[in-house]
């Protein structure tokens, strides 16, 4: 059975740094793009970004260059979103989930598991 | 701004069949990229519904089927149950961006 567990719940002052996982199991780890999704309260989806475990190749939205870390250690089977200067503006829901494609290397495809989220709540 | 377009909110009485529409452009749907579509119950993660426009995939209801014609999408809900009342996603892959981008998502009420 395909598995996504994320790092749970976390709280953080503005300024602070962060790094959540996301760990996959039950498949090929290495060989499937890995995203970040996040959601504000009460609000829809946004793709952040995704990750290609296998080289680390990594593409981001325009909306979150600059702003965020997406990683993968492949020996472990972990992909990690992280933020040097966390902001108030960052509290939200974060899922991690995977990309099935269909014969293509590129991020094109659809999320066919997501893992539990992670709440991070960025507050003085 | 989400550059695919669903309506805010959609509602219908059990029994019912909705539609809920997924509008893009020449940089994603229209260029070709398949849609997919997404369930979110109240307090809960997304859930897989429909992938490459068409399929759902195992475990999903025969009540849900989607389509795809030029820049546009739809997924089609018949039967409607009361725990069908969730938010429901599009997405599709945007050229111009070199993203996977969301609709806004569309909060269907089943009255």
């Amino acid at each position: 059975e395909v598995q996504l567990v994320q790092s749970g719940a976390e709280v953080k002052e503005p300024g602070e740094s962060l790094k959540i996982s996301c760990k996959g199991s039950g498949y090929k780890f290495v060989n499937n793009w890995i995203a970040w999704v996040r959601q504000k309260p009460g609000k829809g989806l946004e793709w952040m970004g995704i990750i290609y475990p296998d080289d680390s190749d990594t593409r981001y939205s325009p909306s979150f260059q600059g702003l965020v870390t997406i990683s993968a250690d492949k020996s472990i089977g972990a992909a990690y979103l992280q933020w040097s200067g966390l902001q108030a503006s960052d509290t939200a829901m974060y899922y991690c989930a995977r990309l099935r494609t269909t014969g293509t290397t590129r991020p094109v495809g659809w999320f066919d598991s997501w893992g539990q989220g992670t709440l991070v709540t960025v507050s003085s | 701004q989400s550059m695919l377009t669903q309506p805010p909110s959609l509602s219908g009485a059990p029994g019912q069949w909705v539609t809920i529409s997924c509008t893009g452009s020449s940089s994603n749907i229209g260029a070709g990229y398949d849609v997919h579509w997404y369930q979110q119950l109240p307090g809960a993660g997304p859930k897989l519904l429909i992938y490459d426009n068409i399929y759902r995939p195992s475990g999903v209801p025969a009540r849900f089927s989607g389509s795809k014609s030029g820049a546009s999408a739809s997924l089609a809900i018949t039967g409607l149950q009361a725990d069908d009342e969730a938010d429901y996603y599009c997405q599709s892959y945007d050229s111009s961006l070199s993203v996977s981008v969301f609709g806004g998502g569309t909060k269907l009420t089943v009255l």
